[in-house]
């Protein structure tokens, strides 16, 4: 089974500022997806950003953008120029490529807190 | 586009009672996800379906759970009887399903249960 591990509960950083949130993940796999999902207050859930397992370049959506390494089972997201808005819950998640149809596994979140 | 739709947004009820959560997914999306969020347990998968048909529901907690897709555009998770400990967000998701492999998943914005 696949597992998915975040091991900052918890991180800060000052407006305009850069941070970067760790992921690590256990798979056998050798085809996957890995995405990041923001949860603000209001419980959405929003996805940032996603990497597929079989391309080496790494996903860049405006301000976020990821440090995807393969051999190391490392997906980290680094926040450039922080904003207050920013602050929220972020998840990694997996997912198979087996079919489309299947279903995400999540770390257990990191809440970032942006500093005025 | 309306997006997935979930009801109720809230639901407090009292031990024992029926609850049953209700979910429409977007136009046109295959595949539908029941998840669970609790803080002792982080975002979990209950249950999926791919065309109506369950393909996974071994996380679905014991027997007072139960998820029906009667149709493509309706889904219903019911607990029964309930208790405390299923107080959580539950989330409905999709996502199309075909030759393609990249969708992603889209979120309702949850139901928070309450069981007192």
């Amino acid at each position: 089974a696949q597992t998915v591990t975040q091991s900052q509960p918890e991180m800060s950083v000052q407006e305009a500022e850069t941070v970067t949130l760790s992921c690590t993940y256990d798979t056998s796999e050798s085809d996957y997806y890995l995405f990041w999902y923001k949860q603000p207050p209001s419980r959405q859930m929003i996805l940032v950003i996603r990497q597929e397992a079989y391309k080496q370049q790494n996903a860049t959506e405006n301000r976020f953008s990821v440090n995807f390494q393969k051999a190391a089972k490392s997906f980290s997201l680094k926040i450039s120029d922080s904003q207050l808005g920013d602050a929220a819950m972020y998840f990694c998640a997996y997912r198979s490529a087996r079919s489309s149809g299947d279903k995400l596994t999540f770390g257990t979140g990191t809440r970032l807190a942006v500093r005025p | 586009d309306a997006g997935v739709i979930q009801s109720p947004r809230h639901e407090v009820t009292e031990m024992g009672q029926e609850v049953t959560l209700r979910c429409k997914p977007i136009s046109g999306h295959n595949s539908l996800f029941w998840y669970r969020q609790t803080m002792m347990r982080g975002l979990e998968l209950l249950i999926y379906f791919n065309n109506n048909v369950p393909i996974d529901d071994s996380g679905m907690p014991e027997d007072r759970f139960s998820a029906k897709m009667p149709n493509a555009s309706f889904s219903t998770l019911k607990i029964q009887p309930s208790e405390p400990r299923d107080s959580a967000v539950y989330f409905c998701a999709s996502s199309p399903l075909g030759v393609t492999r990249t969708y992603e998943q889209y979120f309702g914005p949850g139901t928070r249960l309450t069981v007192t």
